[in-house]
């Protein structure tokens, strides 16, 4: 059973440090990982889709590593602004269709 | 593209009653999805839809819960005999066939259990 987890939990940081959070999954059997991020009460924005052959992606400040043997993701954002604060969320595809989701990081960006 | 739409945002309703929530996808996507999302957790999958077909449910989906798309277009949730439990976030995602494109979500309808 796929089991994804996301470390930490949450995260405060100043404005204009770089921001990395970490998404680990169990079973390697992957079709591709995203990364989402979400705001209070709303839905899920995609931020970065990496399929299962590719190592990274990258969008403006956005850059995100899969490691699929190790079943690790990383994401960083750099250079972090008060407008990314939010939860990121990362979720893995299985071959099905079903995206496996992690918990979440809590992101708080402070000026 | 006016993005995933889901109707209503917000249901409060007392246990054991029945509610229905929809979702309309983005027209040219044949895939949709539902989720549910509790305080503090990340989304989990109950089923999904290629056009009209319902290819999968999760046990999560309980005998209580059912989920059509007629026509291949916009899909409806029905919880029956609603229970707290019930109480969460239940999101619509929509994306092609093509399972390397992302999927695509609504900002979901909260219902709530008195």
């Amino acid at each position: 059973k796929q089991e994804v987890t996301q470390i930490p939990a949450a995260l405060s940081v100043p404005e204009g440090e770089n921001l990395v959070l970490n998404c680990s999954f169990t079973d390697s059997a992957i079709y591709n990982l995203q990364w989402f991020r979400q705001d209070p009460g709303k839905g899920l924005t995609s931020l970065l889709l990496i399929q299962s052959s590719q190592r990274e992606q990258t969008s403006g400040r956005l850059n995100a590593s899969l490691d699929k043997s190790s079943g690790r993701s990383t994401l960083y954002i750099a250079a972090s602004q008060p407008g990314d604060s939010a939860t990121y969320l990362c979720a893995v595809l299985d071959s099905w269709g079903k995206l496996q989701f992690g918990a979440g990081t809590q992101v708080v960006v402070t000026p | 593209d006016t993005g995933v739409s889901q109707d209503p945002r917000h249901k409060i309703t007392k246990r054991g009653q029945n509610v229905t929530f929809r979702c309309d996808p983005i027209s040219e996507h044949n895939r949709l999805y539902w989720y549910r999302q509790t305080l503090g957790q990340g989304p989990e999958f109950l089923t999904y839809f290629q056009n009209e077909a319902q290819l999968e449910k999760s046990r999560l989906l309980s005998d209580r819960f059912s989920a059509e798309r007629p026509k291949g277009s916009f899909s409806t949730l029905e919880i029956q005999r609603t229970e707290q439990g019930d109480s969460a976030m239940y999101l619509c995602a929509s994306s092609p066939t093509d399972s390397n494109q992302p999927q695509h979500f609504g900002d979901g309808t909260r219902l709530s259990i008195l």
